[in-house]
This record gives C-alpha cells, structure tokens and sequence, in this order.
C-alpha cells in the first residue's frame, strides 16, 4: 500500500497571509490527524478528523482548521500566519477512530512565516 | 500540565553498546503506548507499542519496553545497538481520557561505528 502522503513539502509564506496543507491517508484509512513539530515545543497533536468530522482537538488557536473529504483527504488550513507558525506539519493515519491505534506519518510539510 | 518526559536528549554509544531509554508519563487512567522512531531523512515510524497484556513488549529490529504502570513509566531496551539504530525515537501516549497522542521531546540517538 501507498503511504501516507503530504503537499506541499516545502512551502514558504509571509506573516499575515494564509495556507492550506493536503494529507492524503492510506488507501481504507478513515482516520487523519495532524501534528505540529517545533525545536521548542516538540511534536503536539492539531486535529483528528474522522468521517468528515471534527473528533478531536487539540490546544491551538482558532486560526487552525482543518476538514476532512469524502475519500478520507484531508486539508490543514491556517490563516494569519505568524512567525511562531514556522514548524513542519504531519499527517498521520489510523484506520480506526479514537486515535488509540498505530498512526502511520507522513513526511511532512514544512511551513517558513517570514 | 500533564506529559511524556525523555531525558537524555542526546545519546551516543558505540556499536554493540546496550542502549536504555526512559519514558516517563503523567496522566492518570488508561492510556496505550508507544515509541516511534524517525531514522535520517525517513518518516516517523512505529518501533513497538503497548495497549494491554504482558507489559514486556518486543518491537521491530530487537528493540523492547517495559511497561510500568506503578512508576508511569515506558522504557525501550536494545541490548546490542547497531550503526543502522541512529535516529531519534519518540515516546508516545494516549490517555483514554481525551484520546490526544501526546509526545516526548525525543532521544537523537548517535550509534558509533
């Protein structure tokens, strides 16, 4: 099976502007969470989307959102960049809800707020 | 606030050395458990993980943990490291509470040759 992909890799913005991010899960996933990386903070956990449906999120402000499809594709979307929003962004999938199961990464999206 | 904590961010050994790394947890109730490792230019993976049972888990490419639930604690074992084992690895933890995967801030394990 194909893994877990992500685009854009690399993706560099302004402060004030807005970006989406794709996450496309493993073929029979219903499951995709994303994840923030930074030196500081560490990996911390956005959202689960499962079903086209919010079930989970975590400890980020507003301007974090994201939606899930039909065919489980997934889109990260944050508005009014900030420099504190440099970070690379993963994906992962699961194929069951909850996110108690494995979840397999993606490589990432590494966002620069200049 | 509650956490996954690994100390000993950095890690060198030569190859053949044992390798221990810790894993302590504060969240109260059930949780599952894991450890993810990242390899040089590769994606997060899954080394091995712990929902119930024997409490001695074994892993991919001879890595184990012990779960301790008394300590809060989820420590990987290698008993002989190779040059291939560099990488950073990540514990991991989900509390059944708010089913949010929390991670360490990871081990960058360097294996010399």
């Amino acid at each position: 099976k194909a893994g877990v992909t992500q685009t854009p890799r690399y993706l560099i913005k302004t402060r004030g502007q807005q970006v989406t991010l794709s996450c496309s899960p493993i073929s029979g996933h219903r499951s995709v969470s994303w994840y923030q990386q930074t030196p500081g903070q560490g990996l911390q956990f956005l959202f689960e989307y499962f079903s086209e449906t919010q079930r989970n999120k975590g400890n980020f402000p507003g301007r974090f959102s994201g939606r899930q499809f039909s065919n489980s594709r997934s889109e990260m979307n944050v508005s009014t960049l900030e420099l504190g929003d440099s970070a690379l962004y993963l994906c992962a999938s699961s194929p069951t809800a909850g996110g108690r199961d494995t979840q397999y990464f993606g490589p990432g999206t590494r966002l620069t707020v200049l | 606030a509650q956490s996954v904590s690994q100390h000993n961010h950095h890690v060198i050994l030569s190859e053949a050395a044992s390798l221990e790394l810790g894993c302590n947890y504060s969240y109260g109730g059930t949780v599952n458990l894991f450890w993810y490792v990242q390899y040089p230019g590769q994606h997060l993976q899954l080394l091995l993980k712990y929902f119930s049972g024997d409490p001695l888990v074994k892993g991919i490419k001879g890595f184990e943990a012990e779960f301790i639930k008394s300590k809060f604690s989820f420590n990987l074992r290698k008993p002989s490291v190779q040059w291939s084992d560099t990488a950073e690895y990540f514990c991991a933890v989900i509390p059944w509470r708010n089913n949010r995967l929390a991670f360490g801030k990871g081990n960058q394990v360097v294996v010399i040759p």
